[in-house]
């Protein structure tokens, strides 16, 4: 079956990085975009930007240009997200998700999340 | 703000039938998509491309399209069904992808 296991919980310093896996299986990786989406504390979902793992096209949503690269690894199926320069407000849960049809934002599949903690 | 619009809480009683809406003028050109998340939970797509329903989804939930207007339909509202329901689409340029702020469903 389609699973989506993302790293582990993460606490960062402000101005810092972070980058957080996604690692694939049940499928063909280069066969599906994977986007990432966050959720702050209580509040609702953002889309940050997708991937395309057959080609290493990306798509950033305009608030993170400039400070989020994704990429993959198509040897161990796995996809990255890398988010610079942390401030508070950048505290959130992360999830991968599968799209299911291209990029048109139908995700069928989700990662089980990733916390990450920007405090001094 | 989001492009996409929800109404912040919506309640149904139990077995009675509940539609949550998503606003927006880019589903006069997008279909909409519709995800149900649970407290502590990932998402899961409950309808997607307008009116598609995954399999393992109860075919209480359909979902409908008018105008700038996307609605999810629940018909005899079950208590497992309470969640938090999250709308998205295209956004009004068409290369990027947005939700709605989501729409609280008590189960009365």
């Amino acid at each position: 079956q389609v699973q989506l296991v993302q790293s582990g919980a993460e606490v960062k310093k402000p101005g810092a990085s972070v980058k957080v896996s996604c690692k694939a299986s049940g499928y063909t990786f280069t066969s599906f975009g994977i986007s990432w989406v966050r959720q702050a504390p209580g509040q609702g979902l953002e889309w940050m930007g997708w991937i395309s793992p057959y080609t290493g096209n990306t798509n950033y949503a305009q608030k993170f240009q400039g400070r989020v690269t994704m990429t993959t690894d198509t040897s161990t199926s796995t996809a990255y997200m890398e988010l610079r320069s942390l401030r508070p407000d950048d505290t959130a849960v992360y999830y991968c998700a599968r799209d299911a049809l291209g990029d048109q934002g139908v995700y069928d599949s989700w990662g089980q999340g990733a916390l990450v903690t920007v405090s001094s | 703000s989001s492009e996409l619009t929800q109404d912040p809480a919506v309640s149904v009683a139990l077995g009675q039938t509940v539609r949550i809406t998503c606003q927006g003028d880019s589903l006069r050109s997008y279909h909409a998509s519709w995800y149900q998340q649970k407290p502590g939970q990932a998402p899961v797509v409950v309808i997607y491309a307008k009116n598609n329903r995954p399999s393992g989804i109860p075919d209480r939930f359909s979902g409908s399209s008018s105008g700038n207007t996307a609605s999810l339909t629940i018909t005899g509202a079950q208590a497992e069904d309470e969640a938090d329901y999250y709308c998205n689409s295209r956004d009004s340029s068409g290369k990027h992808v947005v939700f709605g702020g989501g729409t609280k469903l008590t189960v009365l």
